[in-house]
């Protein structure tokens, strides 16, 4: 166990619809990442943010988004989903904003139908 | 740009039988470099990582690897496999300064009784 925590485990959603991801980072982890893991893409960085503030970008789509609150708790907004957006989400969390070792949780398993 | 490389994609051995998974990356600077486990269903779990000096460094469960900076290889091994250790393995490089880690495409290993 990471201590990193994400909800829900699954989720089936049709195109369209919007979904929110959730992710309690490790106790004392400032920094929140994302990644999406898909059979074409591979593990793939989305986004990242640091004690509140978004720090770095990467593949991540325009109907995306994120953000982390006061609590250090993040969540990742999917909307207009398609059936592409269908893949396994990961969060991670790592102490500070560098590239140390980032700890990740167990996924969101998002299925779009 | 950062890349990484696992050039097998599935490897079966024996139990009892000696591992070794390749990994090699791109990357002008002095990389971190990480290796994550993923078991069927399972977030990713991080057996060692190397950030600087000893270029063996030992893992969790009896895991260790070498960097090795003149063939830009990061090669993860195990004397012994355990039926336990099927899984797919994740090599990912990362970078001072940098957010974001960089995955390889996955090794998945196949352990025979």
């Amino acid at each position: 166990d990471s201590g990193v925590t994400q909800t829900p485990k699954h989720l089936i959603t049709a195109t369209g619809q919007r979904v929110t991801l959730r992710c309690s980072p490790r106790s004392g982890d400032l920094s929140v990442y994302w990644y999406q893991q898909s059979l074409d893409q591979g593990l793939q960085f989305l986004i990242q943010y640091y004690n509140g503030e978004e720090r770095a970008k990467g593949n991540i789509l325009e109907r995306f988004s994120a953000q982390q609150f006061p609590d250090l708790h993040s969540e990742l907004n999917l909307s207009s989903l398609e059936l592409g957006d269908s893949a396994l989400y990961f969060c991670a969390s790592s102490v500070t904003s560098g590239a140390e070792t980032q700890y990740f949780g167990p996924g969101t398993r998002l299925l779009v139908l | 740009a950062q890349s990484v490389t696992q050039p097998d994609i599935h490897i079966t051995v024996s139990e009892g039988a000696s591992l070794e998974l390749r990994c090699n990356y791109s990357y002008g600077a002095t990389p971190y470099l990480f290796w994550y486990v993923q078991s069927p269903g399972q977030g990713l779990q991080l057996l060692l990582k190397y950030f600087s000096g000893d270029t063996l460094v030992q893992g969790i469960k009896g895991f260790e690897a070498e960097f090795k900076r003149s063939q830009s290889s990061f090669n993860l091994r195990k004397p012994s496999v355990h039926w336990s250790d099927a899984a797919e393995y994740f090599c990912a490089v990362g970078a001072r300064g940098r957010r974001a880690l960089t995955f390889g495409s996955g090794t998945r290993l196949q352990v025979q009784p």
